[in-house]
């Protein structure tokens, strides 16, 4: 049950795009769809934003989408808005009933 | 819309143990695949436990294997977790979530556990 790796930070311009990307193993992100995405702000319960890799739940706007590549997930917000800027956590099933989070992005609007 | 409430938390000497509760206003709480997710402070989420529906699979983390217990009583629509043998790193916001095609997709604002003597 090792950790998923992430960046530690990103940033960005509003108006531009960033990209977070999550890297695991075989094991899970290279075997299952079960990829998803959480959205932190400070001193607040995390928030789902993509499932299944690039699915978005309901009020989740278009301009946040999600993508997988071998073992690498990853996740886009284009036009990027001050209220974006949050830790954004990534989550993997692990295929043995497990799950696993990466470490955590730091991502800051300039 | 599903609402969790946790409660439960509190300060607790090292080898104590701890009962959490999570409130459900969920009107499928009986299907509802439920998780414990924690984070200590100034660190990133870590999954802890999650537990079927009608309570016959439970799954841990190996850092909480054999010291937690998972459980639900879904006739009063309430998770719990129960925490045994703490150490100072259990010290954690301890978020109960609900299970969306292997997601979590609604979380409760979460209760603060501190083990220390």
């Amino acid at each position: 049950q090792s950790a998923l790796t992430q960046p530690r930070s990103v940033s960005g311009s509003p108006g531009q795009s960033i990209t977070i990307s999550c890297t695991g193993a075989s094991s899970d992100v290279g075997t299952f769809n079960h990829v998803s995405w959480y959205q932190q702000h400070p001193g607040k319960a995390p928030k789902l934003m993509i499932y299944d890799v690039n699915k978005r739940p309901s009020g989740v706007p278009d301009r946040i989408s999600g993508s997988k590549s071998d073992n690498t997930a990853s996740l886009t917000i284009s036009g990027l808005q001050a209220e974006d800027e949050a830790d954004y956590y990534c989550c993997s099933w692990g295929g043995t009933n497990t799950w696993v989070f990466g470490g955590g992005t730091k991502m800051t609007v300039l | 819309e599903v609402q969790l409430v946790e409660s439960g938390g509190g300060l607790v000497q090292p080898g104590g143990s701890l009962r959490l509760s999570c409130a459900s206003s969920s009107l499928t709480f009986s299907k509802d695949w439920m998780h414990w997710v924690r984070q200590a402070p100034g660190a990133g989420l870590v999954w802890v436990s999650r537990i079927t529906g009608d309570g016959s699979r439970r799954n841990y983390a190996d850092s909480v294997k054999g010291r937690f217990t998972i459980s639900r009583d879904n006739a009063k629509n309430t998770l719990y977790l129960q925490m045994d043998s703490l150490r100072a790193d259990d010290t954690a916001v301890y978020y109960c979530a609900k299970d969306a095609y292997y997601a979590m997709d609604v979380w409760g604002k979460g209760t603060t556990v501190t083990v220390s003597s």
